[in-house]
């Protein structure tokens, strides 16, 4: 069974600049979690879907991020303007249903420069 | 506010020591803890999990011990290998969200 699928694995980009994660859950996981880590930390919830629907967006600042689940399946998370605080590793996960295990990808380690 | 902590940030052992990898929690409504290992470049690895209503926990050369009095949770690696090298987390599961501690780097000296 193949894992989460995050793209790209590692971003550099300058302050002010926008960015985009994308990641793919396991195949039939209808529950999506975006997550930052900073170093030395644990994850962060950003964000949860269950399907298409965010069920738990009340720590992504939205000022600046936003993230979709058209369809259900994958997912995007995008910064913009990205700022220098934004450098941190941003992972998704994906679980049957919440409450059920969390499966994480790699993550994408993001550097703003 | 409410937290998961680890006391130590960095645990040193011999290969083939038994290792304890200590966490303090304060989220009386939690139900569920998990146990979290995460080598460098990768993502969290599910190791071990105990529901609020045990007290203890086996799994493969791992073992999970909770301590709801204190507030306490434990993970125990028995025969520790030089592949036990990583960062552990405890995590809590309270309505579906879950809240990391801040890691401890256990790392096994051949």
């Amino acid at each position: 069974e193949a894992g989460v699928v995050q793209s790209p694995r590692y971003k550099i980009i300058e302050k002010k600049q926008p960015v985009a994660f994308w990641c793919n859950p396991i195949s039939g996981h209808n529950t999506l979690y975006w997550y930052l880590q900073n170093l030395g930390q644990g994850p962060e919830l950003l964000i949860r879907y269950e399907n298409e629907e965010a069920v738990d967006d009340s720590q992504l600042p939205k000022d600046r991020f936003s993230a979709e689940r058209l369809k259900g399946v994958d997912s995007t998370l995008k910064i913009q303007p990205a700022e220098l605080g934004d450098s941190a590793v941003y992972l998704c996960a994906s679980s049957r249903g919440g409450g059920s295990e969390q499966f994480f990808g790699p993550g994408t380690r993001l550097t703003v420069l | 506010g409410e937290s998961v902590g680890l006391h130590l940030p960095t645990l040193s052992v011999q290969e083939g020591d038994n290792s304890i990898i200590n966490c303090a929690y304060s989220n009386s409504a939690s139900d569920y803890f998990i146990w979290y290992k995460q080598e460098s470049g990768k993502g969290p690895q599910f190791i071990i999990d105990i529901r609020s209503n045990m007290d203890k926990r086996q799994g493969q050369r791992v073992t999970v011990l909770l301590n709801k009095t204190v507030k306490h949770l434990s993970l125990q690696i028995a025969a520790t290998q030089p592949g036990d090298s990583a960062v552990y987390f405890c995590a809590e599961n309270a309505g579906n969200m879950l809240t990391f501690g801040g890691g401890t780097r256990l790392m096994v000296k051949p």
